[in-house]
């Protein structure tokens, strides 16, 4: 059974680079058994997907979001990660690091989510 | 690319029934989509994937109070025998050209 850990800094002033990292165990990332994504919710809103990625280094985003997001694997720590670049108070949230079958893209794991504030 | 609609609320008492509504956009209705549950303060957690054809399977360890099923351009998500455990937040999702949808949710509440 995976079980993925988001792991980050908790505040950051505008501007800045968000940078997260989400923590595999459970399977191995060279397996290619699975996408590996991240997805954010704004305090009281709802689910918004950000992006993922395959062990090859492919990588898909949210258009919205693609001149500032990248996601990249490191199968040798078993880890994925997370950068937003340019922050504001718009992408305080919690973001959640979440697992899809790679065969269908059907989603499976979602890990626990780390809150990001954005602050002067 | 997909919509997704969903009612913004929904309650049911608890030993109940309710049924949850995902609506696929036009030109996107045979999409397969996913269902997520949310309990307050608590991540998503995948309940299970809907086809167009009303084959559904669950996640693993999610009770078989929870069921899917499809007409058209509408995928559903019946909680049976409802619990306390079940007010929540239930997300549909879908996938497109590897872009991933969301609908707006439903926020159940179990009286």
């Amino acid at each position: 059974h995976l079980q993925l850990q988001e792991s980050g800094p908790g505040l950051l002033k505008p501007s800045e680079i968000l940078s997260l990292t989400c923590s595999v165990s459970g399977d191995s990332l060279s397996r290619g058994s699975y996408y590996w994504g991240w997805v954010r919710q704004p305090p009281g809103k709802g689910l918004e997907w950000i992006g993922s990625v395959y062990r090859s280094g492919d990588t898909f985003y949210n258009p919205s979001l693609r001149s500032r997001v990248s996601i990249s694997v490191d199968t040798s720590k078993n880890q994925f990660s997370l950068k937003l670049t340019s922050v504001t108070a718009a992408d305080t949230a919690v973001y959640f690091c979440a697992s899809r079958l790679s065969s269908t893209y059907i989603p499976d794991s979602w890990g626990q989510g780390t809150l990001v504030t954005v602050s002067s | 690319q997909p919509v997704l609609t969903q009612s913004s609320s929904a309650s049911a008492s608890l030993g109940s029934s309710v049924e949850l509504t995902c609506t696929l956009s036009s030109g996107h209705t045979s999409h397969i989509i996913a269902w997520h549950q949310q309990q307050p303060g608590k991540a998503p957690r995948y309940l299970m994937n809907v086809e167009y054809s009303g084959s559904y399977n669950r996640g693993s360890g999610v009770p078989d109070r929870f069921s899917g099923s499809s007409s058209g351009a509408d995928r559903y998500l019946t909680i049976s025998n409802v619990q306390s455990e079940d007010e929540a937040d239930y997300y549909c999702e879908t996938w497109d050209r590897n872009l991933v949808i969301f609908g707006g949710g439903t926020k159940v509440t179990v009286l």
